[in-house]
């Protein structure tokens, strides 16, 4: 079945730390990426995202996510985390050659920063 | 200012009655999606509609009915034969159903089966 797993279900960092969370895909042939966050008490938001072209991608925030084709993975990063990245962040997928328009999430991953 | 409204925030139900969760789109887009999110399941799509009478179920569609009658407007209905249904249902839309571009989405509707 098509999926996506994200398998740091919840991490906890303090700040300045470095972040990376972990997104890999089940979809073989062109796939278009996204990396979105939920803040607590708002709308999920696009983070970036990935369609072609350089593999590592830049987002809002400093944050960045690098496609490895090959691994069938796009890990989000950041050098160093702040109290206010605290949310819950969600890889997704659409896979043109298996559903045009279907987007699919990862579990999600928690993230909590300390001061 | 554009964007998806879900009505209402919250919502209760009593076991065996349907309830309708409305979300509207002034966006035009032309697709539209229903996504149930449950703490450490994420967000699972429910149905979802490329254009104007026409959807197709999600992953988890049983017990859950859509009509998408108007290109702004993609009603869903939790029927009684959902057997789980008290969860957070966020709607979302995408532009010309395009593959390549993000998703908007609404604040979510938190229903709650008493």
């Amino acid at each position: 079945a098509q999926s996506v797993s994200q398998h740091n279900h919840h991490v906890i960092l303090s700040e300045a730390a470095s972040l990376e969370l972990g997104c890999n895909y089940s979809y073989g042939g062109t796939v278009n990426l996204f990396w979105y966050v939920q803040y607590p008490g708002q709308h999920l938001q696009l983070l970036l995202k990935y369609f072609s072209g350089d593999p590592l991608v830049k987002g809002i925030k400093g944050f960045e996510a690098e496609f490895i084709k090959s691994k069938f993975s796009f890990n989000l990063r950041k050098p160093s985390v702040q109290w206010s990245d605290t949310a819950e962040y969600f890889c997704a997928v659409t896979a043109p050659l298996y559903n045009t328009d279907k987007l699919i999430f990862g579990t999600g991953t928690r993230l909590q920063v300390f001061p | 200012d554009g964007g998806i409204t879900q009505s209402p925030k919250y919502l209760f139900r009593k076991e065996g009655q349907n309830v309708t969760l409305s979300c509207e789109q002034n966006l035009n887009h032309d697709a539209m999606y229903w996504y149930r999110q449950d703490p450490g399941q994420g967000l699972r799509l429910i149905y979802y509609s490329q254009i104007v009478n026409d959807f197709q179920k999600g992953d988890i569609a049983e017990g859950y009915s859509v009509s998408r009658e108007k290109k702004e407007s993609f009603p869903l209905t939790v029927t009684s034969a959902q057997k789980n249904p008290t969860a957070f249902y966020l709607c979302a839309s995408t532009d010309n159903g395009r593959t390549n571009t993000e998703a908007f989405f609404g604040q979510g509707t938190r229903l709650t089966v008493v």
